[in-house]
Parts: C-alpha cells; structure tokens; sequence
C-alpha cells in the first residue's frame, strides 16, 4: 500500500532536548515536504526536498534542521525544541513539482 | 509568505444540501488542489485541478481552475453526514504549497 509513514504519532519532550520525527514513503517520489498545522492559522511549509541531498527552506523554517541522505526517507529534527514549536507536523511527498503531495497522518508535538 | 483567502471558515448545512467554498489569491499558482482532513489525520488529496478553467468531478465533488489563475472553487452537491471535516484548498507553484486556513463543514442529519 502507498502510503507516508510519520513517526512517533505523539511526543510530549521538554524545551532543549534534540528529537527528530521520521518520515518515510514508499512510492519512490522524488520530492518530501514537512509542514506545521496550527489552530486559526492552517498548513504552513517548513522544508522541502527536490531530490537526494536536495533541501531548501519553506515558509516558517526557524528552529528545524532536515536532511535527505535517502530518497525514502526526510527526517525533520529539532535541535533545541521550545514551546513555540508545539504542533501538529506533517510529512508529505509527491512524484515532482506541480504532482499533488500526499501526507502522513501526523505527529503531534508538545514542548513544556 | 504567500496567503490563500478562503471562505467561508465554517459552515452548517442539512443533509442533502448543496455546499460551495473558494479560494482567492494575489499570486497566480500553477496547480489548484483540494484536500480534506478529518480528526486525527492527514490531509487527503480530493481533486486537482492544473489548467486555468478547467472544471473537474470526483463523484459529488466538482472543483474549478480560475480562469485568472488566482483563484479556484469547491462544490459538494447533495451533502451527506461523512462530508464532515476541514476542506483546504492548495496553490502549488513548483516545489511550493501554500494552503488556505480551512473550510469547517458540519452537516446536520
């Protein structure tokens, strides 16, 4: 089954201990997104990848470090999580530009 | 960042309505995409649109492309109580999505 695969699903951690969420798809598509749902304020994109070894920043990229060392997988790290970072993320991934992405079904985050 | 208006935020609607929401934009994108999300998961793709003007279907659901390329529209026809949840629109310009906050529809048995 296609499908993105997101883990953990939920993760409360305190502010400044380094965690990293998973994403993982298995349909070969070339390009991964991260993106943050906040309340009142909806999707907004974090990174995103074109290829292999290919990131660049999307619209609220502050405080998230990624990486694309294979093309399955687009870990999203925080090196110094604080409160501000409590979200709900999402993964996604599409075949290349202009394919429409499909998503992970979420981590939700809480910072203390 | 770029800015998606949709409307309307929410909406309440009897079983067997008809439902529209839309999108506008001041940026022209190259793909228009509707997703809808329900509790406790991720956004799934319903409809996606990739030519200005194009008009699309997906059972009970028909989208639209604004001609001017900055806008688009869903229409849900005939509403049923598993239509519930958050409906986004996307813009995607190449390697870039930009959604709009959602449409939360509640529909009334």
């Amino acid at each position: 089954e296609a499908q993105v695969t997101q883990n953990p699903r939920y993760l409360i951690t305190v502010t400044g201990k380094k965690l990293t969420v998973t994403c993982s798809q298995n349909m070969n598509h070339e390009y991964m997104s991260w993106y943050r749902q906040d309340p009142g304020l909806g999707l907004r994109q974090i990174y995103y990848s074109m290829n292999v070894e290919v990131t660049d920043k999307g619209d609220v990229p502050e405080g998230y470090k990624v990486s694309r060392k294979e093309k399955r997988n687009f870990p999203l790290i925080l090196e110094s999580p604080s409160p501000n970072q409590t979200s709900l993320y999402f993964c996604a991934s599409s075949l290349g530009p202009g394919q429409p992405q499909h998503f992970g079904d979420g981590t939700r985050l809480s910072i203390l | 960042g770029q800015q998606l208006n949709q409307s309307p935020q929410s909406m309440f609607i009897q079983e067997g309505e008809d439902v529209s929401m839309n999108c506008t934009s001041s940026s022209i994108f190259n793909t228009w995409l509707w997703y809808k999300q329900d509790p406790g998961e991720g956004p799934v793709l319903l409809i996606a649109l990739y030519k200005a003007g194009e008009l699309t279907s997906n059972g009970r659901l028909t989208a639209q492309f604004g001609i001017t390329r900055k806008d688009s529209f869903l229409n849900i026809s005939a509403s049923i109580p598993s239509d519930v949840g958050i409906y986004f629109c996307a813009g995607q310009r190449s390697y870039q999505l930009t959604f709009g906050k959602g449409t939360k529809l509640s529909v009334i048995p």
